[in-house]
């Protein structure tokens, strides 16, 4: 399975409203989950379920999405939210990736 | 709190091996799939590797079976990569990570190891 996000690069201020969208290439319904990592880190679980927050990340992250088409909003960029994001699929392995959407300022 | 320390990269001539290992501790191990993710420099995040909590079942990512085998010591709460006949796309960050959900068939990594860099060159 295909994962697709787009876009690769996303260009924002502290304050915006950002969205990244992740994109299957055959039906995976919710299962879907969203990383974060920062530059010289390891990645950071942040959504899981497509649209369920792990405990501790905060409610400005939002994911939703079914199917093939899913997203993840984040409603007031802070800067702590620059970095990069990868979604993955966990319906069926091989396990895949997305390639990342870096949001930069 | 859960930890994952993964250590053994370092730098290796193409054709050769390394053992990467990954010692938990924070959880009950042996309930817990583990995996292997790495990411080559500047590049996204690929799936290198699963195993099931007990060790019974083993998946790779495509073309990596035969070249990496992972295995696991629950009495050592350590799981390890075997890596051989390595080659200059092997070069990456090797991480270690858990499975959020035990023996659900499906592999959603919750906490993630810092890394191992792994550099083939001659």
């Amino acid at each position: 399975i295909q994962m697709t996000q787009s876009p690769s690069t996303l260009s924002a201020s502290v304050g915006d409203r950002v969205t990244i969208t992740c994109r299957a290439s055959q039906n995976i319904g919710v299962w879907l989950a969203w990383y974060q990592q920062k530059p010289g880190k390891a990645p950071k679980f942040l959504i899981y379920e497509a649209s369920t927050l792990e405990s501790g990340v905060p409610s400005r992250f939002t994911g939703s999405g079914f199917g093939t088409e899913f997203s993840l909003t984040i409603s007031s960029l802070q800067p702590d939210d620059f970095a990069s994001y990868y979604c993955q699929q966990y319906i069926s392995p091989p396990w895949t990736f997305g390639q990342g959407t870096e949001v930069e300022v | 709190e859960v930890q994952l320390l993964e250590s053994g990269g370092g730098l290796v001539q193409p054709g050769g091996s390394l053992r990467l290992s990954c010692a938990a501790s924070g959880f009950t191990f042996s309930t817990y799939a583990m995996a292997w993710v790495r990411q080559a420099p500047g590049k996204g995040l690929e799936w290198v590797a699963d195993i099931a909590g007990d060790g019974s079942n083993v998946k790779y990512g495509d073309s990596l079976q035969g070249h990496f085998v992972i295995s696991r010591d629950n009495s050592k709460n350590s799981v390890y990569l075997q890596m051989t006949s390595l080659r200059a796309e092997d070069t990456a960050m090797y991480y270690c990570a858990k499975d959020q959900i035990p023996n659900d068939g499906r592999l959603v990594l919750d906490h993630w190891g810092q890394g191992t860099l792994v550099t083939v060159s001659s």
